[in-house]
């Protein structure tokens, strides 16, 4: 069975310091490994796609990367509206093309 | 020009009692879903329908019945509602081509309260 394991469950963050966000995965055959915002009352809202070990991809403050049994969300330098919810998620080749996600990190960034 | 939408947002009901909540895309998608987040913020799958057809049906109560009138919509009806069917149930969907292909679109949830 799949699984995906996010951690820390909750970061507190200062203004500018940066970190990073842990998802470990066991799939059986890993189409793509997902990560998605989700503010308070709203959808999940994708961030990125990664689709085999060594893959990397960045969008402003955030970087995705990829190993075989692992996902990192690097945040430099946060700001406070980088507060939300972060999501990772694997999609199996035998899945069809639905989302098994982890339980998410919930991150504060303070001023 | 809402991408995926939902109906109602709010939902408060009796235990007991039978509610659907609605869902359409303007996407162009082909696969639907519906997830279900608990109180502790888990999302989980519940159903997911390609062209009309049921594709997943995860260990999901009977009670709840998914309905896909043609590509763009899915809609999600619950029987008998009990106490433990309160959550965020969000509706999502993905195409298999183009930019995004097989990237999930999430509506903004509805949120259901059985009391």
């Amino acid at each position: 069975e799949d699984q995906v394991t996010q951690s820390p469950e909750a970061l507190r963050l200062q203004e500018g310091e940066s970190s990073s966000l842990n998802c470990s995965y066991t799939v059986s055959g890993l189409r793509g490994l997902f990560w998605y915002r989700q503010d308070p009352g709203k959808g999940p809202e994708f961030l990125f796609t990664l689709y085999s070990a060594g893959e990397e991809k960045e969008k402003e403050r955030l970087k995705a990367t990829l190993t075989k049994k692992e996902s990192f969300l690097h945040i430099t330098a946060p700001k406070p509206e980088d507060s939300a919810t972060y999501l990772c998620a694997v999609q199996a080749w035998d899945s069809g093309y639905a989302l098994n996600f982890g339980k998410g990190t919930s991150l504060l960034v303070t001023p | 020009d809402t991408a995926v939408s939902q109906t109602p947002k709010y939902l408060v009901t009796q235990m007991g009692n039978d509610k659907s909540i609605k869902c359409e895309q303007n996407l162009g998608h082909d696969t639907m879903y519906w997830y279900k987040q608990d109180s502790k913020k888990f999302l989980k799958i519940m159903f997911s329908y390609n062209n009309k057809e049921l594709i997943i049906n995860e260990t999901v109560p009977n009670r709840f019945s998914p309905k896909s009138p043609d590509k763009a919509h899915l809609n999600l009806h619950i029987n008998s509602l009990e106490l433990g069917d309160s959550a965020v149930y969000f509706c999502a969907s993905s195409g298999r081509a183009g930019p995004g292909a097989n990237v999930l679109t999430f509506g903004a949830g509805s949120r259901l309260t059985v009391l």
